[in-house]
């Protein structure tokens, strides 16, 4: 992949309420994508990934991600966030022949309003 | 329980100094990764390795080092040639390709006093 972008440094929302936090990437080959989250003061850990079937994807926590190959999207959506979901989400994605390399994002930080 | 640990979580430095940062996994992954974040830059790769004795520099290895002398275990030094060392450091693992979820350590934040 040439680049991941993050469309959005911040999203805030109210508690209970939908978010989609956006992913776009560029790669003229096929990929396979990955939406981490990262709580404060922590490292990583996966949310997600598409390798291949279905576009909708769905991981922990209540959130899923679809794989959109024409508009090389990988969005990640909760239909109602709590709380606890205050955390930066982090989208990666690697190319097919690649065997170790993640290329990512800048990073979403989600603010849950109470 | 299996996982990854790095240590320590804190760690100052004054300048001029070397130091080394931890990186122990007991998950039998044969792939391991350095990464340095900054705010607002997302990650970024500083090496990593494949196979025990084989290391590659990622994107920005410039005033750092590895070694890979047993497969549980990934240190990085970060030396007084690092120009700006004040950073989050993450430690991964992987089973290697593309397609593998990496785990990650908890972290070590470095300061450069």
């Amino acid at each position: 992949a040439q680049s991941v972008t993050q469309l959005d440094s911040q999203v805030p929302v109210f508690e209970e309420a939908p978010v989609e936090l956006r992913c776009n990437y560029s790669s003229s080959v096929s990929v396979y994508l990955f939406w981490y989250v990262q709580y404060p003061n922590q490292g990583l850990q996966l949310l997600l990934k598409y390798l291949s079937g279905s576009t909708l994807v769905k991981g922990i926590n209540g959130f899923e991600a679809e794989f959109n190959k024409s508009q090389t999207s990988f969005h990640l959506r909760k239909p109602s966030v709590h709380i606890s979901d205050t955390a930066e989400y982090f989208c990666a994605v690697s190319e097919w022949y690649s065997n170790y390399q993640l290329i990512w994002g800048a990073g979403t930080k989600l603010i849950i309003k109470p | 329980d299996g996982g990854i640990t790095q240590s320590p979580k804190y760690l100052f430095r004054k300048e001029g100094q070397n130091v080394t940062l931890s990186c122990e996994q007991n998950l039998n992954h044969d792939a391991m990764y350095w990464y340095r974040q900054d705010p607002g830059q997302g990650l970024r790769l500083i090496y990593y390795s494949q196979i025990v004795n084989d290391f590659q520099k990622g994107d920005i290895a410039e005033g750092y080092s590895v070694s890979r002398e047993k497969k549980e275990s990934f240190p990085l030094t970060v030396t007084s040639a690092q120009k700006n060392p004040t950073a989050f450091y993450l430690c991964a693992s992987s089973s290697g390709t593309g397609r593998d979820t990496q785990y990650f350590g908890p972290g070590t934040r470095l300061t450069v006093l």
